[in-house]
């Protein structure tokens, strides 16, 4: 399996516009996670999902955010209008639900917004 | 609800010196804490879990941690650093009906020869 993949790897955007991020989960997984990494806040997690449906999304920062999984195999990462501020590396995760069981990141978004 | 913390955003050691970095839960209930290494632009990837069968957890890259739950620590340990070490690393814990991962605020390991 190729892992959890991502795109784009980089988005340089300007302030205002739609950005759109893109994530592959492993096969057979059906959690779902999006996670988004700076260096004030760390990894905080955004939304999860648990068979395509969004089971909690407290951490969506505002409305500007918005996520959907269509189908167990795509998942897609929404920010409207874009912020400086919203720079950061954004981490999608899937696995198989439990507590104990392991979930493996794709290789993030680094998205700049100027 | 469950967190982590990790004591020390960098740890400094040398090349072939024991690698120590602390991590501390706060749970109401047996928790399942994690481990996660980061390398540079690289995503997170497992080192080891512990999800009650064995209080000692070996992990790759030969670290381990030890699960005590009268010290409510999870503290990784590697015996001898490499360079190849050098990294960031994560403490974390499930959280709520569904895996839920809570991340610590990660500690970076520097490795001098």
């Amino acid at each position: 399996d190729a892992g959890v993949i991502q795109s784009p790897r980089h988005e340089v955007t300007e302030m205002g516009q739609e950005v759109t991020l893109r994530c592959k989960p492993i096969s057979g997984h059906n959690s779902l996670f999006w996670y988004r990494q700076t260096m004030m806040r760390g990894l905080e997690l955004l939304i999860y999902f648990n068979n395509n449906v969004p089971i909690d999304d407290s951490g969506m920062p505002e409305d500007r955010f918005s996520a959907k999984m269509p189908n167990a195999s795509f998942s897609t990462l929404k920010i409207q209008p874009s912020e400086p501020r919203d720079s950061a590396v954004y981490f999608c995760a899937s696995s198989y639900t439990g507590l104990n069981t392991e979930a493996f990141f794709g290789q993030g978004t680094r998205l700049t917004v100027v | 609800a469950q967190s982590v913390t990790q004591l020390g955003s960098h740890v400094s050691v040398s090349e072939g010196a024991l690698v120590l970095l602390r991590c501390n839960y706060s749970s109401s209930v047996p928790p399942y804490l994690f481990w996660y290494v980061q390398y540079p632009n690289q995503g997170l990837q497992l080192l080891l879990k512990y999800t009650s069968a064995a209080t000692l957890v070996k992990g790759i890259n030969g670290f381990e941690a030890e699960f005590k739950k009268s010290e409510t620590s999870f503290h990784l340990t590697k015996p001898s650093a490499h360079m190849s070490d050098a990294a960031e690393y994560f403490c974390a814990v499930t959280q709520g009906g569904f895996q839920k991962l809570v991340f610590g605020t990660g500690t970076r390991l520097l490795v001098s020869p």
